[in-house]
């Protein structure tokens, strides 16, 4: 089973600022991997796939990078409904289809 | 627009058995690879089960040999028929279409809003 490790789980930050959240697997998932976005209350969204696809209506502050084992997600000037909980998830190793354990995005 | 409703969860008895359904719109399900995502209370997000246009299927370990993923193409409906059902699979369970975004991969686009499933004695 591919472990995908996030860190840090909780990022504080105010809006404005730039964010940085890192994801890294266990064995290479290539450019497999995604990122998804879940406010509290709602279901996850996706924001990126891929790596470094946005998906339809991802605004381009969001942006994604990294290949084999580690990733990195980067939201740049966080708008207020940028604070939410980001999810990763492989899709080269499977089953099992595998997310991270999240990172809280909150407002400092 | 495409829509996935989620319905059939409930409270159940440990060993108990409960049928999930997922009313798609805006798509012809048996045309899609369709998956469930789960999310205990507070916690993080874990795969459940995959079905693929040709029938195939797949499951998390946690749950293989306990839930079965089908599809009714009359009612454009993806179900979860789950027994032996345990208190550690309490959860929302989140209806997700497995779109093709690419030439080479799937991704999970859209999900459901869920519908939550309380394992309790």
């Amino acid at each position: 089973e591919t472990v995908l490790t996030q860190s840090p789980a909780t990022l504080s930050l105010s809006p404005g600022d730039t964010a940085t959240l890192f994801c890294r697997a266990s064995q290479s998932v290539d450019i497999y991997l995604g990122w998804y976005q879940q406010k509290p209350g709602q279901a996850p969204r996706l924001l990126i796939y891929d790596a470094s696809n946005r998906a339809a209506g991802v605004p381009a502050r969001f942006s994604g990078s990294g290949s084999g084992t580690d990733f990195t997600l980067t939201i740049s000037s966080l708008e207020p409904e940028d604070f939410a909980v980001y999810y990763c998830q492989q899709r080269k190793n499977w089953p099992p289809l595998t997310f991270g354990g999240g990172t809280k995005v909150e407002i400092k | 627009e495409v829509q996935l409703v989620e319905s059939g969860g409930g409270l159940v008895q440990p060993g108990g058995s409960l049928r999930l359904s997922c009313a798609a719109s805006g798509f012809i399900v048996s045309n899609q690879h369709m998956s469930w995502v789960r999310q205990a209370p507070g916690r993080g997000l874990e795969w459940v089960s995959l079905i693929y246009v040709d029938g195939r299927t797949f499951y998390a370990d946690s749950v293989k040999g306990r839930f079965t993923i089908s599809i009714d193409n009359s009612k454009n409906t993806l179900y979860l028929q789950m027994s032996s059902l345990r208190v550690e699979d309490t959860a929302l369970y989140f209806c997700v279409r497995d779109s093709r975004l690419t030439a080479t991969e799937n991704w999970f686009d859209p999900w459901g809003q869920g519908t939550l499933v309380t394992v309790s004695s």
